[in-house]
């Protein structure tokens, strides 16, 4: 089975510009997710889509952050304009259902660096 | 609010040895218990969890973490550590029972073990 795919996987922009990510999670998983890894802390939780909708934006700096999950499969996360401080690695994971007691599935990660 | 804390960043041992990486939480309602690791270059992965019932859980690969609720820990051990045990571990708790799913993660623990 396919496990969670991101890209790119590495990406370097200037300040003000604009990027997206892309994620496709695991065929069948209802809930995902994107988490901001910055370096020396663990993953933050941005967005959390079940299925095409969105249960939990609420740590998503929405002056400059966005993400989609159209027809409830691949998702993207794009920010613009870009800061310094959004150099991190950007996470996306997926659960069956989105139950805490649930695995989440992590993809390798986007490491993004904002010159 | 949920927090993690993982008293220690980095955590140097030599090949054989035993390993203790500690894990607190706060947390005002029941919680599920995550350790996840991520080794060089790849997403995280679960390592093991507690949901209920026994607070001793084991992986597959010799790691044990034991669930204290009295002192509200979750710490992780392996008696005899690998070379490739090399890898960040993360810390990570959720809300059992109430409304909000989310996994809040710990700020890491860097293993690295010296042959």
């Amino acid at each position: 089975e396919a496990g969670v795919a991101q890209s790119p996987r590495y990406k370097i922009i200037e300040k003000r510009q604009s990027v997206a990510f892309w994620c496709n999670p695991i065929s069948g998983h209802a809930t995902l997710y994107w988490y901001q890894q910055i370096l020396g802390q663990g993953p933050k939780l941005l967005i959390q889509f079940q299925n095409n909708g969105v249960v939990d934006d609420s740590q998503l700096p929405k002056d400059r952050f966005s993400a989609e999950r159209l027809k409830g499969v691949d998702s993207t996360l794009k920010i613009q304009p870009a800061k310094l401080e959004d150099s991190a690695v950007y996470l996306c994971a997926s659960s069956a259902a989105g139950l805490p007691r649930e695995t989440q599935y992590f993809g390798p990660g986007t490491r993004l660096l904002v010159l | 609010a949920q927090s993690v804390t993982q008293l220690d960043s980095q955590v140097p041992v030599f090949e054989e040895a035993p390993v203790e990486l500690r894990c607190n939480y706060s947390s005002s309602v029941s919680v599920y218990l995550f350790w996840y690791v991520q080794y060089p270059n790849q997403g995280l992965q679960l390592l093991l969890k507690y949901l209920s019932g026994s607070t001793l859980v084991e992986s597959i690969n010799g790691f044990e973490a034991e669930f204290n609720k009295s002192q509200t820990s979750f710490h992780l051990r392996k008696p005899s550590v690998h070379i490739s045990d090399t890898a960040e571990y993360f810390c990570a708790v959720s809300d059992s029972g109430g409304s909000n799913y989310k996994l809040t993660f710990g700020k890491g623990t860097l293993l690295t073990v010296n042959p």
